[in-house]
């Protein structure tokens, strides 16, 4: 089963401040994908990459860039953490063809303040 | 544009009965694939079952099966012989075949209480 984890778990930022979030992924797969979630709601797609050196915006990519350094790794950028964008962050990776379906990592809360 | 609803915001069952969790899609593509996810309290996203739209036996894994009716657009879950365990928020998504980047896209989720 795919293992993806992140850092960090929590992480409480200041309005204005820059914020890395940062996943890992140890299933040699080829998609990496940044979530949000908000209380009470489902995931939004930010950033999502398919191979190093090159990432591709999601839905809602405003405020927000990724970095995919290699293979196993892609990180969430927030240049200027804003309070809108206090939530849950969820990375995913999945491979190719019928081993599409995604598998999460365990999620990072970001509290903006 | 795809869309992915679920209706029931949440369910409450007795423990060992059956519960069906409803979704419908919205799609322009003639093929698809259909995930459920569960979400415990702890906030893991555990990934349960899935049904590729040109399949036409419903999944099913474990205590999990769906119930796939493609002219509606509808893919419900089932859970059969619930457990205290199967307490969480559960989420529907759908990724469309032609669907650069193999994007998701989620309902907004069920909350399912199982009661002792």
């Amino acid at each position: 089963e795919a293992a993806v984890t992140q850092s960090p778990r929590s992480k409480v930022a200041v309005t204005g401040g820059k914020v890395t979030l940062s996943c890992h992924q140890t299933n040699n797969h080829d998609y990496m994908y940044w979530y949000r979630q908000d209380t009470g709601h489902g995931l939004r797609l930010i950033h999502y990459s398919y191979v190093a050196d090159s990432t591709e915006k999601g839905d809602i990519p405003d405020g927000y860039k990724a970095s995919r350094p290699s293979q196993e790794n892609f990180s969430l950028i927030l240049e200027l953490a804003s309070l809108s964008q206090t939530a849950v962050y969820f990375c995913a990776s999945s491979g190719l063809g019928d081993q599409d379906t995604q598998y999460f990592g365990p999620g990072t809360r970001l509290l903006v303040l | 544009a795809q869309k992915v609803t679920q209706t029931q915001t949440s369910i409450s069952v007795m423990e060992k009965t059956t519960v069906t969790m409803d979704c419908v899609y919205e799609t322009q593509d003639s093929s698809y694939f259909l995930f459920w996810y569960k979400q415990t309290a702890s906030g893991e996203i555990v990934f349960l079952i899935r049904q590729d739209s040109y399949k036409k036996e419903n999944a099913t894994v474990g205590h999990y099966s769906l119930n796939f009716q493609k002219p509606k657009s509808s893919i419900g879950l089932i859970i059969t012989a619930t457990q205290i365990e199967d307490s969480a928020v559960y989420f529907c998504a759908m990724r469309e075949a032609n669907n650069a980047g193999a994007k998701l896209t989620f309902g907004g989720g069920t909350r399912l209480t199982v009661r002792p």
